[in-house]
C-alpha cells in the first residue's frame, strides 16, 4: 500500500503568514489522485484540494496545491483565523486508499 | 444541498457487532459511491471500503476483510456499514463519505461514535 508522510508534524505561524505543508508517497501517485483535507476539532474532514491542484468548490484561493509523482505540497497564502486546523493528504490512485497522519497548523 | 446524516453514537461490548447508517440527500445517489473511513484515537484515518451506489458494488479493504460489510438500502438513498466481532481497537469515530472509484470524497456524514468496552 502507498504510505503517506506528512511533514512537519506542527506548524507553528501567525495570522497573515504562509503555510507550506509536505506530502510525500512511498510510491508514485497514479493520475496525480491526491486530496488535502482539513478538519476542525470535532468537525468532519472538508475537501480542500483534489486531483493534486484543483481547489474544490467553494474552496477560498489562498488554498493552493502543487506536487506530482511522489511529492505534494499544500500552500496558505495568508493565514486567516479560522484555517489554524489539521491538514491531511489522502490517495484514491490505488486501493487501499491511504492518508498522511496530518499536519497540524497553530497559532504561534 | 448534499448532506449525509449519519446514525447516532453506540457503545459496543467485544465480540459484539455494529451497524451505522448514512442517509444521503441532495445529489443522485445512484451516481456516486459511498465510502467508509474511521479515525481511531490518535490513529491515522483508515479506509474501509466503498460501495458503488449504482450497481451496488463493493469493495473492502484487506485489513476488514470479513468483518465488514457494505450495503444500500433498497429504496431509499442510505447506506450501511455493519462491523463485526468488535474489538476494543475498534473504537472510532465512523465516517462515510460520498466519492467514487477514483472520485475524491467531497461530503461527508458528521461522524458516528463507536465505542467498544466490556
Amino acid at each position: 500500500e502507498i504510505v503517506l508522510t506528512q511533514s512537519p508534524g506542527t506548524l507553528s505561524l501567525s495570522p497573515g503568514e504562509r503555510a507550506t505543508l509536505s506530502c510525500r508517497a512511498s510510491q508514485k501517485i497514479g493520475s496525480n489522485y491526491l486530496v488535502w483535507f482539513q478538519q476542525k476539532p470535532g468537525q468532519a474532514p472538508r475537501l480542500l484540494i483534489y486531483d493534486a491542484s484543483s481547489r474544490a468548490t467553494g474552496i477560498p484561493d489562498r488554498f493552493s496545491g502543487s506536487g506530482s509523482g511522489t511529492d505534494f505540497t499544500l500552500t496558505i497564502s495568508r493565514l486567516e483565523p479560522e484555517d489554524f486546523a489539521v491538514y491531511y493528504c489522502q490517495q484514491y490512485a490505488t486501493s487501499p486508499w491511504t492518508f498522511g497522519q496530518g499536519t497540524k497548523v497553530q497559532i504561534k | 444541498q448534499i448532506q449525509l446524516v449519519q446514525s447516532g453514537a453506540e457503545v459496543k461490548k467485544p465480540g459484539a457487532s455494529v451497524n451505522i447508517s448514512c442517509k444521503t440527500s441532495g445529489y443522485v445517489f445512484s451516481n456516486y459511491a459511498i465510502h467508509w473511513v474511521r479515525q481511531a484515537p490518535g490513529q491515522r484515518f483508515e479506509w474501509m471500503g466503498w460501495i458503488n451506489g449504482g450497481s451496488g458494488y463493493t469493495e473492502y479493504a484487506r485489513n476488514f476483510q470479513g468483518r465488514v460489510t457494505i450495503s444500500r438500502g433498497t429504496s431509499a438513498s442510505i447506506a450501511y456499514m455493519e462491523l463485526t466481532s468488535l474489538r476494543s481497537e475498534d473504537t472510532a469515530v465512523y465516517y462515510c463519505a460520498r466519492g467514487g472509484r477514483i472520485r475524491p470524497l467531497d461530503s461527508w456524514g458528521q461522524g458516528t461514535l463507536v465505542t467498544v468496552s466490556s
